[in-house]
């Protein structure tokens, strides 16, 4: 069975500062999909960004990217000039590639707090 | 602009009590998800439904029970409620797809058993 473990349970900024969040995961297959979700104090789960792992080319979205280390397992998640309205639990997610429901493992979660 | 809806946000259940968390998802979506996130930790998946009248256990199914009558639908049953129950529960929902498909969550459903 798949895993994913976040190290850092929590994580501070200074607003406009960069910020790396670390994510690694466990797998036997070679075709899958991460993900990052934001959960702010709303508790919605809000997708940030995806990345195929048939991809070499790492996924960016506006203020956020990540870097994806195949062989490594690892799949961190860069937000640059971080904002006020970062702050939240951020969740690292593997997706099997194989046909089926779209089941995602979760990691335990990085609370990042945004300080003005 | 519904999306996945969950009732009720809150809910405080005595030991033993049973109860139904409805979800609903005006979208379409043939997937359907329930996932329960204790204090401090991720989510794990309790069941999935992969269109009407199919549905299959997830990583922590013990204690609870689903149905998935119509393609909107996705009502998760507490049965003999316990504290280790007490969580808050995300239900989620995406389209069928090959490719890395985005989950659409709830606002969860925060259930206390004292």
């Amino acid at each position: 069975a798949q895993t994913v473990t976040q190290s850092q349970p929590e994580m501070s900024v200074q607003e406009a500062e960069t910020v790396t969040l670390s994510c690694t995961y466990d797998t036997s297959e070679s075709d899958y999909y991460l993900f990052w979700y934001k959960q702010p104090p709303s508790r919605q789960m809000i997708l940030v960004i995806r990345q195929e792992a048939y991809k070499q080319q790492n996924a960016t979205e506006n203020r956020f990217s990540v870097n994806f280390q195949k062989a490594a397992k690892s799949f961190s998640l860069k937000i640059s000039d971080s904002q006020l309205g970062d702050a939240a639990m951020y969740f690292c997610a593997y997706r099997s590639y194989l046909q089926g429901a779209q089941k995602l493992v979760f990691g335990q979660g990085t609370r990042l707090t945004i300080n003005p | 602009n519904a999306g996945v809806t969950q009732t009720p946000k809150f809910r405080i259940l005595k030991i033993g009590q049973s109860m139904t968390l409805q979800c609903a998802q005006d979208m379409n979506h043939n997937y359907m998800y329930w996932y329960r996130q204790d204090p401090g930790m991720g989510l794990k998946l309790i069941y999935y439904s992969v269109g009407a009248g199919i549905t299959d256990k997830g990583e922590v199914p013990n204690g609870y029970n689903v149905s998935r009558s119509t393609t909107e639908d996705f009502p998760l049953r507490l049965e003999l409620a316990a504290p280790s129950q007490t969580s808050v529960y995300f239900c989620a929902s995406s389209q069928r797809s090959s490719g890395g498909g985005e989950l659409f969550f709830g606002e969860g459903s925060r259930l206390t058993v004292l």
